[in-house]
């Protein structure tokens, strides 16, 4: 696609629910990351991968976050027993080498 | 790890002046420095990068510019614009698809 591209835009949860979002890289991108990003703060790295699998996951802040990446293309992060200070923009870039390009994000809100 | 502080927080300038946010990184390994827009409800934007072989790089009213051996870089905005109002974010990486490390953010305004 022309873009990175992130569904959904807008996710309200309750708490304890479990939650996924979609990331479409752009074509041809082999590394896909997954940031989060709070009020007023810059993004935090989550995971990277590098085609299929998690070359580095050491963002996730605990063992209730999860991101997959079968096919080297789409990516899903997901999140069980959510909770309130989950709320946050999660972003997904892609890239080709130095150069990475950003989705829209999608806030997720947990009430 | 890579660690990057960026300042001002927040900056506002009169329209046709030029506008300058800094940054410093802590790992001299770290060869890769972008810059980032982000407006509201959007995504970061990459809006010029530089690599550490060179000290300057200009991309028409932007410019950015680096010492390696301060381990500073910075950007610069000329002639400013409504529409360059926006959050902006520096980031370092060791260059070899490895992740961005992002400073906190400066909030930009022109005031026309």
């Amino acid at each position: 696609g022309a873009g990175v591209s992130q569904t959904p835009s807008n996710k309200v949860t309750e708490k304890g629910k479990y939650v996924e979002l979609r990331c479409d890289p752009i074509s041809g991108h082999t590394a896909l990351y997954w940031y989060r990003q709070s009020l007023g703060q810059g993004p935090e790295f989550l995971i990277y991968f590098q085609g299929t699998g998690a070359a580095d996951d050491s963002g996730l802040p605990n063992d209730r976050f999860f991101a997959v990446r079968p096919e080297g293309s789409v990516s899903t992060l997901k999140i069980q027993r959510t909770e309130r200070g989950d709320s946050a923009v999660y972003l997904c870039a892609s890239s080709q080498g130095d150069e990475a390009f950003f989705g829209q994000g999608t806030r997720l809100t947990v009430v | 790890g890579e660690n990057v502080e960026q300042h001002p927080s927040t900056l506002s300038v009169q329209e046709g002046d030029s506008a300058v946010i800094k940054c410093t990184y802590s790992d001299s390994a770290s060869n890769y420095f972008p810059w980032y827009k982000q407006e509201l409800g959007k995504g970061p934007q990459l809006i010029i990068d530089i690599r550490s072989n060179v000290g300057e790089k200009k991309d028409q009213r932007i410019a950015v510019t680096l010492n390696k051996t301060a381990k500073h870089f910075s950007l610069h905005i000329t002639e400013t614009q409504p529409e360059d109002s926006a959050v902006y974010f520096c980031a370092a990486i060791l260059s070899g698809n490895t992740p961005l490390v992002f400073g906190k953010g400066t909030r930009l305004s022109v005031i026309a």
